[in-house]
Order: structure tokens, then C-alpha cells, then sequence
């Protein structure tokens, strides 16, 4: 199985600060890495796939890069609204398997 | 607009059944692979099952292969989830998610519907 390897597991940052979330794949998965955000009680939302395409309605201060097995999640200009935990996931290849999660929160 | 009702989930003893729903609708759901992720409390998200947009594969995590069965019946739009011997770490909200293709990501996910297995 892939393993992913997310950082950091939580995250505190000030509103309209920059931040970045970090995911290692345990073997190439040639950009097939999703990013997802899930608010308190809710279910995930998908962000960004293929690495780096942003999904439809989210907000371009969003944004995701990467390739290999390093990929990142930049949020810019924080709001207080991007409180919530947020996951990566490969779909290179079955099984599917997600990062354990990051925390972010507001100062 | 496209939507994921999850429903059946509940309290069951070890080693009982319970059958999960998924209802889709707003896209034409023979269109697309359906999936099931399950969330423990307070924990990360592990992807549990697949099926393609015909039925015609179907993929599983090891833990709940031979134990849990993914179906879907186009005609109805419904997704499900057949899960026998239930086991206490089965305890878990679990997502019904739309993918948009096969080996993708999972673009639309449901409410979730919450299993407790314990005795």
C-alpha cells in the first residue's frame, strides 16, 4: 500500500497569513493526490486534484503544487472560514489511502 | 445540484450484519464510480469500497474484504453497503462519494451515517 505521509498534524496561523500543509507519498504517484477539507461535524469537501487543478467554487487562494512523491497545499490570505482539518489522498493506485490530517485554526 | 444521502447506519452488535444506503441523485449516477469512505471518531478518513459505473468491478481494503459486499442499483440511483461480521473497529461514520472516473478523486461526498458496533 502508499503510504502518505502529511505535516504538520496541526497548525495555527493568524487571519490573512499564508500557510502551508506538506504530503509525502511513500512511491511516485505521478500527481494523482487530492486535497479535501473538512469542517467541524461536516463531511469532506474536495479542494484540489490532480495535484494541482482546482476544484469548482473553491476560492483561488487556494492552491496545490507538486510531483513524485512531495506535494503541498497552500492556503493564502487565511480567513476564518479555512478553519477545519484538511487531507491529502492518492488514487494512483488501489487501495486509496489518505494523510492522517491537518488541524488549522485561527490565533 | 448533486446529492449524497446516506442512510441505515445505527447500533449493531459484533459479528451482526447491517446494510447501508446511498442515495444520489442530481447526475446521472450510472455515469459514475460510487465509493464508501468511513471516518472512526475523532479520526482520519479510510477509503473502504469501490464499485465501477456498471457494477462490473469492484475493489476493497483488505480489512473488510469477504466481510463487506458495495452493490448499486442504477435503475434506483441507490449505492450500498453490505456489512456481515461486524467488528468493533467497523465503528465509523460512513461517506457514500462520487468519483469522477476510475482511479480518481472524490469529488462529491454525503452527510455520512454513523455505525456503532458494540455489545
Amino acid at each position: 500500500d502508499i503510504q502518505m505521509t502529511q505535516s504538520p498534524a496541526s497548525l495555527s496561523a493568524s487571519l490573512g497569513e499564508t500557510v502551508t500543509i506538506e504530503c509525502r507519498a511513500s512511491e511516485d504517484i505521478y500527481n494523482g493526490l487530492a486535497w479535501y477539507q473538512q469542517k467541524p461535524g461536516k463531511s469532506p469537501q474536495l479542494l484540489i486534484y490532480n495535484a494541482n487543478s482546482l476544484h469548482t467554487g473553491v476560492p483561488s487562494r487556494f492552491s496545490g503544487s507538486g510531483s513524485g512523491t512531495q506535494y503541498s497545499l497552500k492556503i493564502n490570505s487565511l480567513q476564518s472560514e479555512d478553519v477545519a482539518s484538511y487531507f491529502c489522498q492518492q488514487y494512483y493506485d488501489y487501495p486509496f489511502t489518505f494523510g492522517s490530517g491537518t488541524k488549522l485554526e485561527i490565533k | 445540484e448533486v446529492q449524497l444521502v446516506e442512510s441505515g447506519g445505527g447500533l449493531v452488535q459484533p459479528g451482526r450484519s447491517m446494510k447501508l444506503s446511498c442515495a444520489a441523485s442530481g447526475f446521472t449516477f450510472n455515469n459514475y464510480d460510487m465509493a464508501w469512505v468511513c471516518q472512526a471518531p475523532k479520526k482520519g478518513l479510510e477509503w473502504v469500497a469501490t464499485i465501477s459505473y456498471d457494477g462490473s468491478s469492484t475493489y476493497y481494503r483488505d480489512s473488510v474484504k469477504g466481510r463487506f459486499t458495495i452493490s448499486r442499483d442504477n435503475a434506483k440511483s441507490t449505492l450500498y453497503l453490505q456489512m456481515d461480521s461486524l467488528r468493533s473497529e467497523d465503528t465509523a461514520t460512513y461517506y457514500c462519494a462520487r468519483q469522477d472516473g476510475s482511479l480518481v478523486w472524490f469529488a462529491y461526498w454525503g452527510q455520512g451515517t454513523l455505525v456503532t458496533v458494540s455489545s
